[in-house]
């Protein structure tokens, strides 16, 4: 399989714990993203990278959010210290550098309780 | 005021019916359109893509973009239930940025 693949696919944490998500894209492609995407809402950006280099953050990202993507291939994302408002699907997608088509992994389904 | 706004529906059409599927957008820079559907505890996928504006039309798919109205549109012919889905109109400015979503359901 050569699609975007995500994990965990689902994780439920107490307020307050730390978690981190993973994201390889399609091997060939440069540019990373991750999306937030709660219930009825369309996705919105939180963060991109071009090969290793993060090179855009929403304001969305609070300090507790870090994404890294060490190498230039896969990324992590990671949530400290969580609160009930992070629950949300967390969805990452890849793209060449100037291909139009973002293509989306399955996402990360967070619940906090 | 959002930079796409979306009416999420939810709208209920009987198999066979044409789909009209809505957006605006406020930013005029915008010069990319998209079109994903996104089912059930699934990552969206790309449906279709303009570029500026002007139709497109990929079977019974057919997208139109109107620039001097900030208005995209999604237009389904010959509605199927497999067409039940969250359709998400999308701008490309590096990143995307997502209309809410409009639930479809396609009755058998």
């Amino acid at each position: 399989d050569t699609g975007v693949s995500q994990n965990p696919r689902h994780k439920i944490t107490k307020r307050g714990q730390n978690v981190t998500f993973r994201c390889d894209p399609i091997s060939e492609h440069n540019r990373l993203y991750w999306y937030r995407q709660t219930l009825g809402q369309g996705p919105e950006f939180l963060t991109y990278f071009q090969n290793e280099a993060q090179l855009e953050k929403s304001r969305l990202l609070s300090d507790r959010f870090s994404a890294e993507r060490p190498k230039g291939s896969f990324s992590t994302l990671e949530i400290q210290r969580t609160e009930q408002g992070d629950s949300a699907m967390y969805l990452c997608a890849s793209s060449h550098d100037r291909g139009y088509e973002q293509y989306f992994g399955p996402g990360t389904r967070l619940t906090v309780t | 005021q959002k930079e796409v706004e979306q009416d999420p529906g939810p709208l209920s059409v009987p198999e066979g019916a044409i789909v009209s599927l809505n957006c605006t957008y406020s930013n005029s820079a915008f010069q990319y359109f998209m079109w994903y559907r996104q089912y059930s505890r699934k990552g969206p996928e790309l449906l279709m893509y303009t570029y500026s504006s002007g139709n497109k039309e990929d079977g019974r798919f057919t997208a139109q973009v109107d620039k001097s109205s900030k208005y995209i549109s999604l237009f389904i012919r010959d509605s199927q239930p497999s067409d039940s889905a969250t359709y998400l109109c999308a701008m490309r400015a590096g990143k995307l940025i997502f209309g809410q979503g409009t639930t479809l359901q396609v009755k058998p």
